[in-house]
């Protein structure tokens, strides 16, 4: 039961250019949604959060986009850099039950070509 | 202000030894997570400690895997009779909000 989805394993952008990561959920008492950047033999690096009363939050280049209706947030880098490339997760806290628990999607390989 | 610390980077098991993953959360963090990666997979949560407490363990297998976070001291999470499907890069994660931070990971390769 994968309550986290990310339905693309890989994406190539030309430097330069937006860069949209995708990622479904299906349980909409997520309270919480966060992206995270991972480099190779490195542990996850947090980019950009975005609360479930909100819609829309911008951090530099990176700006997330939640649409509660559809279940669906999106991750936006403009200008797409080589050093963007990695493998970018999203995640959500359960903020049910009392328990604080974050559910990750499987991961988009992002590939920004110089 | 340091980071969440993981060690070791990198353990060797044979088949049947015991693994003892450590992790000290950032500074002022009492929320650590576990989550396990396989090869070519997502983040696995696998349990969720408070200082003294498992608050959620339901990604944790049932059998010879158990974790603690005592009051003093770093977050363990030992894994007994190692076999070769455990073979996998373990991560901790430590929180005091909404945010998670990630420690550089343990890569357990079991022999």
């Amino acid at each position: 039961d994968q309550q986290v989805k990310q339905n693309s394993p890989s994406l190539s952008v030309q430097e330069g250019r937006i860069s949209i990561l995708n990622c479904d959920y299906t349980n909409s008492m997520f309270d919480y949604f966060l992206w995270y950047k991972k480099y190779p033999a490195e542990g996850p690096t947090f980019l950009i959060s975005i609360s479930s009363i909100k819609d829309k939050n911008e951090d530099g280049r990176f700006t997330v986009f939640l649409n509660k209706s559809a279940k669906h947030l999106s991750l936006h880098i403009v200008p797409s850099q080589p050093g963007d490339s990695a493998v970018y997760f999203c995640a959500a806290r359960g903020g049910y039950s009392g328990t604080y628990k974050y559910i990750f999607g499987t991961g988009t390989r992002l590939k920004v070509l110089a | 202000n340091a980071g969440v610390m993981q060690n070791p980077r990198h353990l060797v098991r044979r088949r049947g030894q015991e693994a003892r993953l450590r992790c000290s959360p950032m500074k002022g963090h009492s929320h650590v997570y576990w989550y396990r990666q396989l090869p070519e997979e997502g983040l696995k949560f696998m349990v969720y400690l408070q200082k003294e407490n498992i608050i959620d363990e339901s990604g944790m297998p049932k059998e010879r895997f158990s974790a603690e976070f005592p009051k003093e001291g770093p977050s363990i999470l030992r894994i007994q009779q190692v076999v070769r499907g455990d073979s996998a890069a373990y991560f901790c994660a430590s929180s005091e909000g909404y945010e998670q931070y990630f420690g550089p990971g343990t890569r357990l390769t079991v022999t």
